[in-house]
């Protein structure tokens, strides 16, 4: 199993409120992601991070935020959340690994997952 | 999009059948590797295969690789209802910064 953990592992919600999801990693990782996946579907990359103070938008677009203040730690806000919102968000980190083509290969350790639901 | 599309969508074997599924993909890669999801779970990283190789092992799986073809296929032989799962592939590549994901395959293997 990966170090890194998700907290809460499954949310219920009502419309407008404001949610963290949290996101923790002691492998000590630069690189950090956020995926948006609906059961049984392909990923969808919302944010990453190349490591503190950095944050990027990902291939899909969304109205959640995220920080990165420490290495750690890389958690997702969403201000007001919506129906639209309900689906499952997977926090990764990556290690890179020298691979002997002058190219590191990129390795992704997965969190279990939160599972999302507003009303 | 650059996401590399996985096939059958969905696969129903018996245990002990072999398991086979596809993956192709769009643009030129450096690796290429295979993942598997559990159930409301996170990803489990299983095999890297570097494009220059043709062919990988590990334990029970075995991943080939065709540049030519831009596909990937991984074989899961002798196969258990553990295995049941969703695999996807993903792939790196020199123009991006990001691991690119299939859109997964879907295996349940009955007792």
């Amino acid at each position: 199993e990966a170090d890194i953990y998700q907290t809460p592992r499954y949310l219920v919600i009502g419309t407008g409120k404001k949610i963290t999801l949290e996101c923790s990693q002691t492998m000590g990782h630069d690189k950090m992601y956020w995926y948006q996946q609906d059961p049984g579907m392909e990923l969808h990359l919302i944010h990453y991070s190349y490591g503190v103070n950095s944050t990027e938008k990902g291939d899909l677009s969304s109205e959640s935020t995220v920080s990165r203040i420490r290495t750690e730690h890389f958690p997702l806000t969403l201000e007001s959340a919506r129906p639209s919102h309900t689906s499952q968000y997977l926090c990764a980190s990556s290690e890179f690994l020298p691979s002997g083509t002058g190219v590191a290969q990129e390795t992704q350790y997965f969190g279990p997952g939160t599972r999302l639901l507003v009303l | 999009s650059q996401q590399g599309e996985e096939d059958p969508q969905a696969l129903s074997i018996q245990e002990g059948e072999n398991a086979t599924m596809n993956c192709s993909y769009k643009t030129s890669i450096n690796n290429l590797q295979w993942y598997r999801q559990n159930s409301g779970r996170g990803l489990v990283h299983l095999i890297l295969i570097r494009s220059n190789e043709r062919e990988k092992h590990s334990g029970r799986l075995r991943v080939t690789l065709d540049t030519s073809k831009k596909s990937s296929s991984l074989l899961i032989t002798a196969s258990r209802a553990a295995d049941t799962a969703s695999y996807f592939c993903a792939t790196d590549s020199y123009n991006t910064d990001k691991l690119i994901f299939g859109t997964g395959t879907r295996l349940q293997v009955f007792p």
